[in-house]
């Protein structure tokens, strides 16, 4: 079946350092990639998203490329701020069903120092 | 507007207890969604309901009951929990089912503790 790997944390940085985040998948279709981020005591946000093959999901300095051909979906911010410390689950939509589920990954969770 | 609103934020209640979680959303959503999450896990599916029908039951135990009694609405009844069901509640809605590529929106949960 579909599913989603993330690299393990925790990924600890110093403020304004580079981040990414590796998420690779495996799905028979053509799913769509998210990226949710779940700050301390609080629920899922949707990050970004990206619907098809080559498109560039950004917000909030975020971005991540959808990538046929590696199958992976890495989240990147040039500049990371200790706001950003929270965990980050990559998700695939599981088109194939017709179910409305999301498939997770494990989370990454990203501690970011002054 | 994309905000999922759940009530209440905690919850700490006995294993004989009878309570019940709320969900609402107001963008005219048609698909909604209760998850389970544990710490440091990712959520887990538990029901889908699409236009006010049961869309999936992940093979929940009965002692959680859903209910979807209008297309703003979700409630998830609880009765006779086991300590082992303490965890996060999270509440999520989309335009209709992710199958078109629609993007779940997310509440901020229900921190339940089961004594």
């Amino acid at each position: 079946g579909d599913s989603v790997t993330q690299m393990e944390g925790p990924v600890t940085l110093s403020e304004e350092a580079f981040l990414t985040i590796n998420c690779t998948y495996t799905a028979t279709g053509y799913p769509s990639l998210f990226w949710y981020v779940q700050y301390p005591g609080e629920g899922l946000q949707l990050l970004l998203k990206a619907t098809k093959a080559d498109d560039k999901g950004s917000n909030k300095g975020f971005e991540a490329t959808y990538r046929k051909e590696t199958t992976s979906f890495h989240l990147e911010k040039g500049s990371v701020q200790v706001s950003d410390s929270a965990v980050y689950f990559c998700a695939l939509s599981d088109l194939s069903s017709n179910t409305g589920k999301l498939i997770f990954g494990q989370g990454t969770t990203l501690q970011v120092k002054p | 507007d994309t905000e999922v609103t759940q009530t209440p934020k905690h919850l700490v209640m006995g294993m004989t207890n009878k309570k019940s979680l709320k969900c609402e959303q107001h963008m005219g959503h048609r698909a909604m969604y209760w998850y389970k999450q544990k710490a440091k896990k990712p959520p887990e599916l538990m029901f889908v309901y699409s236009y006010e029908k049961l869309s999936i039951n992940e093979s929940v135990p009965s002692r959680f009951s859903p209910e979807c009694p209008n297309s703003s609405l979700l409630n998830l009844h609880l009765h006779a929990l086991q300590p082992e069901d303490s965890a996060l509640y999270l509440c999520a809605s989309s335009h209709a089912l992710a199958g078109d590529s629609e993007t779940q929106y997310f509440g901020p949960g229900t921190r339940l503790l089961v004594l």
